[in-house]
């Protein structure tokens, strides 16, 4: 069974302060692993696709990265407007899966000036 | 581009009655949508999937004959909660996955459902 770990759970910065959120995961044969962003209320927004070990993304102060085992999310600098619930997701390649995300709990982000 | 929307936003109704929401995609033809639904500080837990023109795959535990789901084009997808009760007052979430969008799903807003 696929499983995602997300760690921390919270996170809290200074305003410029850098760090980086955590995914672990387990999945048969990975299709993909998604990166969400998701404000209290809302829905998830879609902000990254990684496929392979090695891969990264960047998107103004965010940067996600994979291995293997786990994938980072490093957010540079941020300011007030980056606080929200981060989701990691991923997508196996077994076709009994069909399209399915499986996601983990997510890290809700804080970011105070 | 990959906009989904949901509708209504937020819905009140009483035990015992039905409610409909629904999710489209606005600008691509979704293939394959999926219902979720959230609760408080919790991560997204998926209903079912279900593909145009055919029957939903309801997930382990979910009751389908509670929870409608019906596909009918490619950019319509509605969810059904029958003879509601106050515990499946939740957040639901549609998402859609596309031709030519690789494999990411893009979500609807979301829809607060209370059951008085």
């Amino acid at each position: 069974e696929d499983q995602v770990t997300q760690s921390p759970e919270a996170l809290r910065l200074q305003e410029g302060e850098s760090s980086s959120l955590n995914c672990s995961y387990t999945v048969s044969g990975l299709r993909g692993l998604f990166w969400y962003r998701q404000d209290p209320g809302k829905g998830p927004e879609f902000l990254f696709t990684l496929y392979s070990a090695g891969e990264e993304k960047e998107k103004e102060r965010l940067k996600a990265t994979l291995t293997k085992k786990e994938s980072f999310l490093h957010i540079t600098a941020p300011k007030p407007e980056d606080s929200a619930t981060y989701l990691c997701a991923v997508s196996s390649m077994i076709k009994a899966a069909g399209n399915k995300l499986t996601f983990g709990g997510g890290t809700r982000v804080l970011v105070k000036p | 581009g990959a906009v989904v929307s949901q509708h209504p936003s937020r819905v009140i109704c009483k035990s015992g009655t039905s409610v409909k929401i629904e999710c489209r995609s606005l600008d691509f033809q979704a293939t394959t949508m999926f219902w979720y639904r959230q609760f408080p500080k919790q991560s997204l837990m998926l209903m079912a999937t279900s593909n145009e023109g055919s029957k939903a795959t309801y997930e382990q535990g979910v009751e389908k004959d509670k929870f409608l789901i019906n596909h009918a084009s490619l950019t319509l997808s509605t969810l059904t909660v029958t003879s509601a009760h106050p515990e499946d007052s939740s957040f639901y979430i549609c998402s859609a996955k596309g031709l030519g969008l690789a494999y990411e799903q893009y979500f609807g807003p979301g829809t607060r459902l209370t059951v008085t």
